[in-house]
């Protein structure tokens, strides 16, 4: 199948600072992608979902000054946490979809905020 | 609003058993149906997906749901675990036009060597 590759894999941060994670399809173009938040022992949240070159549907409650998107190519997504604290500390993980409508999943990032 | 149900959290089965993990959604128009697993330590892989067709799907590693539009649901089955099923699976819906996934809560199964 597909890959999706996220970058980095493992964050630690300091409580004021902000954060970019980047999400990159490797093999195919993805006109959109999905950016999920995952707690510890919990199902995947949706965030929001990113469309190549326009701006970002984030969902309920998501703010989206602190949770930045950018989708600027079509194998390309980044997701900045701004001024990211404790509470942010999170597993994020994006997926990617194909023409299919299948999402191929990156392996996640986990982010540490002291 | 879109809903996923997954019913068991946790199961534990021995080696050879049956598996029958739940899915029921909440959606009022047309939907896409999927199982994805989570091995331990890996990402997210797709197991089985349903768009359109005979409701009987059949995936991967021996995997096979149903989709019972009368009754909203989409349960995953595999006849006999492998101890290498141990992993957590996630029922997924999304509408036809495929903007938004939602995910059910997930199902730990542990199966007994």
């Amino acid at each position: 199948g597909a890959v999706v590759s996220q970058h980095p894999s493992w964050v630690i941060c300091k409580s004021g600072t902000s954060v970019k994670i980047e999400c990159r399809s490797l093999d195919f173009q993805a006109t959109t992608m999905f950016w999920y938040r995952q707690f510890p022992k919990q199902s995947l949240m949706l965030m929001a979902t990113s469309n190549e070159g326009s701006k970002a549907t984030y969902e309920q409650g998501v703010e989206k000054d602190k949770f930045l998107i950018n989708h600027a190519s079509l194998t390309l997504s980044t997701l900045t946490v701004t001024s990211a604290h404790p509470e942010d500390s999170s597993f994020y993980i994006c997926s990617a979809r194909d023409e299919g409508l299948e999402q191929f999943f990156g392996p996640g990032t986990r982010l540490t905020v002291l | 609003a879109q809903s996923v149900s997954q019913h068991n959290h946790h199961v534990i089965l021995s080696e050879a058993a049956s598996l029958e993990l739940g899915c029921n959604y909440s959606y009022g128009g047309t939907v896409n149906l999927f199982w994805y697993v989570q091995y331990p330590g890996q990402h997210l892989q797709l197991l089985l997906k349903y768009f359109s067709g005979d409701p009987l799907v059949k995936g991967i590693k021996g995997f096979e749901a149903e989709f019972i539009k009368s009754k909203f649901s989409f349960n995953l089955r595999k006849p006999s675990v492998q101890w290498s099923d141990t992993a957590e699976y996630f029922c997924a819906v999304a509408n036809t036009g495929g903007f938004k996934t939602i995910f059910g809560a997930g199902t730990r199964l542990f199966v007994k060597a």
